[in-house]
């Protein structure tokens, strides 16, 4: 079965609002887990690691503002989209680390209209 | 820049073929390099994690080898199957952080 498990899988939201994205470790505790983004045949790009109990740590060129990351315990992590615009349509994948070894999401398909 | 390159970007083969998949990567100092496969809308499911002091990786049909010194993987898959149909990912970690980086992925496609 999952080990991580992302909700929602697809979400569709207008322009200008903001849409949760959840991803949960299942049965382990996770303190740090980390939200990739893929566009459409390009290469899945990381965009922040999520540390439980502190801020998350943003790679170059994403905006933290715009993209809230909360890791307000050991088996939830959850990535806001403020204000989405369509260029934000994206598929948004997380993963998690248990014994050494990398276990992702089912990733959320996410279209903003 | 560490950058991860995959070639081809698609490949079709007929069902029972064997088939190579490459993989190039910038930077030869690399922690581990991993491969999987990811079938469309889905996750990702991880198949072969080759650390940085090894050669290759075996499970089942798949054998995935690495040359850190040309900067190089290939991922084997024997007796290629329809079910084998998917985007193979190579992602490279660089540190002991979990962290990676992916490349554009191979569409594979395997004909009955």
């Amino acid at each position: 079965g999952a080990v991580v498990s992302q909700h929602p899988s697809w979400v569709i939201c207008k322009s200008g609002t903001s849409v949760k994205i959840e991803c949960r470790s299942l049965d382990f505790q996770a303190t740090t887990m980390f939200w990739y983004r893929q566009f459409p045949k390009q290469s899945l790009m990381l965009m922040a690691t999520s540390n439980e109990g502190s801020k998350a740590t943003y790679e170059q060129g994403v905006e933290k503002d715009k993209f809230l990351i909360n890791h307000a315990s050991l088996t939830l992590s959850t990535l806001t989209v403020t204000s989405a615009h369509p260029e934000d349509s994206s598929f948004y994948i997380c993963s998690a680390t248990l014994i050494n070894t990398i276990y992702f999401g089912e990733g959320s398909w996410l279209t903003v209209v | 820049k560490q950058e991860v390159t995959q070639i081809p970007a698609a490949l079709s083969v007929p069902e029972g073929e064997n088939l190579v998949l490459n993989c190039s990567f910038t930077d030869s100092a690399i922690y581990n390099l991993q491969w999987f496969r990811q079938d469309p809308g889905k996750g990702l499911t991880s198949l072969l994690l080759i650390q940085s002091s090894q050669r290759e990786q075996t499970s089942g049909r798949l054998n995935a080898s690495l040359d850190k010194s040309s900067g190089r993987s290939t991922l084997y898959i024997a007796a290629s199957q329809p079910g084998d149909s998917a985007t193979y990912l190579c992602a490279v970690s660089w540190g002991s952080n979990y962290k990676l980086t992916f490349g554009k992925g191979t569409l594979l496609t395997v004909n009955p």
